[in-house]
């Protein structure tokens, strides 16, 4: 089973509707993230939480809201999806205590705004 | 100017072929270096991490320049399945990472 999750995998919606991605983890992380990558550029951070707590914003944030439920769950919403928002988002772990400062990354959400 | 800068290539080299990434980074303050893999339409993975001393696994080698601020890749004897985008990646405190936008390698037959 894989260690990060993310659903849905696929989504296409509509200008101005809401919509939540959904990342949960099994690897006992307390740091998740939330990025979003288009093509031909390198991933961008939109929020982080190095605890259930602990909320901070990324470098875009904006038209996004997040919300660490658990340890494991950490959810992105579109409170009104525009069409530039169109990209590929990724949720990853990570844990201080290894030196290496590796993330672990889920599969993915490939979402269309229509 | 953007923090971490990477040739988009396509690189297209044969299979058996080195080949040679470099990637620049503006803050100097850096702590940690990495490469990563990413594969199409898939999560990226770490490749391996850079030392200043430089580091090898197999057939790849990363090294780190400080003074002139980029760190390097590079694949040897290159095989089909190397076929990816090679995203340089840096840590500058904390847990945070700045990735740039990726060099995609093709190796040809």
């Amino acid at each position: 089973d894989a260690d990060v999750t993310q659903t849905p995998r696929n989504r296409i919606t509509k200008t101005g509707k809401r919509i939540m991605l959904e990342c949960s983890q099994t690897k006992g992380h307390d740091r998740m993230y939330w990025y979003r990558q288009d093509p031909g550029l390198g991933l961008q951070l939109i929020y982080y939480s190095f605890d259930v707590k602990d909320i901070n914003k990324g470098e875009i944030s904006d038209g996004y809201s997040v919300s660490r439920q658990a340890q494991a769950k950490f959810s992105l919403s579109l409170e009104s999806a525009i069409p530039n928002q169109t990209a590929l988002y990724f949720c990853a772990t990570s844990d201080l205590r290894w030196t290496s400062h590796e993330q672990y990354f889920g599969p993915g959400t490939r979402l269309t705004v229509t | 100017r953007k923090e971490v800068e990477q040739d988009p290539g396509p690189f297209n080299v044969p299979e058996g072929a080195t080949v040679a990434f470099n990637c620049t980074y503006s803050n100097s303050a850096s702590q940690s270096f990495f490469w990563y893999r990413q594969d199409c339409r898939k999560e990226p993975k770490l490749l391996m991490s850079v030392y200043s001393s430089g580091n090898e696994d197999g057939r790849f080698t990363a090294q780190l320049n400080r003074a002139s601020q980029y760190i390097s890749l590079l694949i040897r004897d290159s095989k089909l399945s190397d076929s990816a985008t090679y995203l340089c990646v840096m840590n500058n405190a904390g847990n945070m990472l700045t990735f740039g936008g990726g060099t995609r390698l093709m190796v040809k037959p």
